[in-house]
């Protein structure tokens, strides 16, 4: 089992490019989560997804964050135009359901360093 | 509101002794699974312990267990023996089965560290 893969594992831009982020969740899980991790704000749930459809966004922080769950097996997270702010280490984890006894597969992580 | 709440920001204890870490949470769902994970320096998350809202018994996995107080909604977890590896950012979660549709929210951590 490959586990949850998010590339890239390393993002460094500049102030006002496009980013965008994949994930790929482990197969067979229907529940995908997008979270932001920050000092100052700690782990923030952004959207998930449950078999694909969105369920919550309320966490992504304005228009310029976009998620689309086009399959199964991934997810893009985008971020256009980006700001130093939205610096930040972006995780993606996956679970089998969307009840509450199903734990979390996190990826690594992408660390997004915008200039 | 703060749907959970850890508040010890950092602990410290000595390696082989015990350390409790704190976490309340807050839902009106009958139905709702707690979990700790843990994230080491070098940030990946993982999976420590579960506990159902339905359980009777406290979770257990090895060096860990939960101190499940349903009507306090409190869950703590219980280190035992502490290691030198146990050294970590510790997150206390909740997912709701019905209100929410199994979303996942998180605490703000505790950082603990081991001493030698």
């Amino acid at each position: 089992d490959a586990g949850v893969i998010q590339s890239p594992r390393h993002e460094v831009t500049e102030m006002g490019q496009e980013v965008t982020l994949r994930c790929k969740p482990i197969s067979g899980h229907n529940s995908l989560f997008w979270y932001r991790q920050t000092m100052m704000r700690g782990l923030e749930l952004l959207i998930y997804f449950n078999n694909n459809v969105p369920i919550d966004d309320s966490g992504m922080p304005e228009d310029r964050f976009s998620a689309k769950m086009p399959n199964a097996s991934f997810s893009t997270l985008k971020i256009q135009p980006s700001e130093p702010r939205d610096s930040a280490v972006y995780f993606c984890a996956s679970s089998l359901g969307g009840q509450g006894n199903e734990k979390l597969f996190f990826g690594s992580g992408t660390q997004l360093s915008v200039l | 509101a703060q749907k959970i709440t850890q508040t010890q920001p950092g602990m410290f204890v000595q390696e082989k002794e015990a350390v409790t870490l704190d976490c309340t949470y807050d839902t009106s769902d009958p139905s709702y699974g707690l979990f700790w994970y843990k994230q080491p320096s070098s940030g990946e998350m993982i999976f420590l312990i579960y506990q159902g809202s339905y359980d009777q018994q406290n979770a257990t996995e090895g060096r860990y267990s939960l101190n499940f107080q349903k009507a306090r909604k409190s869950a703590n977890l219980v280190i035992s023996a502490s290691q030198l590896g146990d050294s970590a950012m510790y997150f206390c979660a909740m997912r709701e089965a019905n209100t929410n549709a199994g979303k996942s929210t998180f605490g703000d951590g505790t950082t603990l560290t081991v001493k030698p």
